[in-house]
């Protein structure tokens, strides 16, 4: 079974400091990795994914994220945190199921950014 | 462009009454799928349509939710003689056709509280 998990609940960061948001995954076959943002009161917003090919993918907002086979990790990361990126954090597995593809995602991870 | 909209967006309800949320996808999106969010949780599946047809409703917790998209593009959720254990954040995502691996775009989601 398809399964995701992240470590944290919360992560603080100082402004402008690097940040990283960790999440691992269970899959059976090649994963497929997403990353979703959730501001209050608003939808998930989609960051970026991992199909196949470069390790590191890069996303909206600045951010990019480092897939490891041999770890089984698809940890979030951004060089320079801004107050403005204190939200919620989702990450997400394909759970391929008859010719689509649901996500599977983790618990969330709330990033909080400190001026 | 448009995104995907969902109405109401804030749903209280008496314990043992009816709900309905509606989700407006993206126009053309072929792929719509339904997600529960309870809270300090991720979001879960529950059910998936393409077009009219629902090909995947195994994530719905009991045979009191009910989901249908008759024209292929708005959908409606039900939930019948709703318990205090529905209260959650109810998503809407889309997704257009033709991709291998689906991004799914997120509406802002129905909080639905149940007294």
């Amino acid at each position: 079974a398809q399964s995701v998990a992240q470590p944290e609940d919360q992560v603080n960061v100082a402004e402008g400091n690097p940040l990283t948001v960790k999440c691992t995954y269970s899959v059976s076959g090649n994963p497929y990795l997403f990353w979703y943002v959730q501001y209050p009161n608003r939808g998930l917003q989609f960051l970026l994914k991992y199909i196949t090919g470069d390790n590191l993918v890069k996303g909206s907002y600045g951010f990019e994220a480092e897939f490891n086979k041999s770890q089984t990790s698809f940890h979030l990361k951004k060089p320079s945190a801004l107050v403005s990126d204190s939200a919620l954090y989702f990450c997400a597995v394909r759970a391929p199921s008859g010719g689509y593809n649901k996500l599977i995602f983790g618990a969330g991870t709330r990033l909080a950014v400190h001026p | 462009g448009a995104g995907v909209s969902q109405s109401p967006r804030y749903k209280v309800a008496k314990r043992g009454q009816d709900v309905a949320l509606r989700c407006d996808p993206i126009s053309g999106h072929v792929s719509l799928f339904w997600y529960q969010q309870a809270l300090g949780q991720g979001p879960e599946f529950l059910t998936y349509f393409q077009n009219e047809a629902q090909l995947d409703k195994s994530g719905l917790p009991s045979d009191r939710f009910f989901a249908e998209r008759p024209e292929g593009s708005v959908s409606t959720l039900k939930i019948q003689r709703t318990q205090q254990e529905d209260s959650a954040v109810y998503l809407c995502a889309s997704s257009p056709p033709g991709l291998a691996v689906e991004t799914q775009y997120f509406g802002p989601g129905t909080r639905l509280l149940v007294l």
